[in-house]
């Protein structure tokens, strides 16, 4: 089956460490993009990257790295110096970034700080 | 940039019943609006999705309008199911710069089916 895989779905972080959410596509998409979802505040972009080895700042990137090694995966580091990291991670993809192409969402990864 | 307004934030309709949902634009040059489903702990799920030179579309039940003029676009949900209960978000795109090819969503809608 063709699609966005997240891993891990449940995720335990202690404060000031590290942790990297996983998402991979088998969709051959070019274009694949973090979101950060919360309660009352819909979906905001994280990052997102075009092509292999590029990838650029979204609306709140402060405190969260991504590389873009394959085309393919798009892993998502929080960092500790992302303050309020409890929340809903998405992945995406779409064929390119380019206007009107759909967006397709993998099944979201839970963050939550201990 | 550009600036999507949803309402309601919470619609509770009798099953059967059709619902409504609205969203406001604020980028004249916008010109593709999608809409999600997302069911309680899973992605986003695109359902339909209309673009500017079209002033609707439908596939079965639902339905989306488009006013070009007044910058406004809704989803319509004719007799209503309990699997219709879900958050749904609308979003719109100019695609000329910016993040995720501009698409910018608000910030979404429960809608809950009363048996």
């Amino acid at each position: 089956d063709g699609g966005i895989t997240q891993s891990p779905k449940y995720l335990f972080r202690k404060e000031g460490q590290n942790v990297t959410l996983s998402c991979e596509q088998n969709l051959n998409h070019d274009a694949m993009y973090w979101y950060r979802q919360d309660p009352g505040q819909g979906l905001r972009l994280i990052y997102y990257s075009q092509i292999v080895n590029d990838f650029q700042k979204g609306d709140i990137a402060e405190g969260y790295s991504v590389s873009r090694e394959k085309k393919e995966s798009f892993p998502l580091t929080v960092t500790s110096a992302q303050k309020n990291p409890t929340a809903f991670y998405l992945c995406a993809s779409s064929i390119y970034r380019g206007p009107g192409n759909t967006i397709y969402f993998g099944e979201g990864s839970w963050l939550t700080v201990v | 940039g550009e600036n999507v307004e949803q309402h309601p934030s919470t619609l509770s309709v009798q099953e059967g019943d059709s619902a409504v949902i609205k969203c406001t634009y604020s980028d004249s040059a916008s010109n593709y609006f999608p809409w999600y489903k997302q069911e309680l702990g899973k992605g986003p799920q695109l359902i339909i999705d209309i673009r500017s030179n079209v002033g609707e579309k439908k596939d079965q039940r639902i339905a989306v309008t488009l006013n070009k003029t007044a910058k406004h676009f809704s989803l319509h949900i004719t007799e209503t199911q309990p699997e219709d209960s879900a958050v749904y978000f609308c979003a719109a795109t100019s695609g000329g710069g910016g993040g995720a090819d501009g698409l910018t969503f608000g910030k979404g809608t429960h809608l809950i089916i009363q048996p």
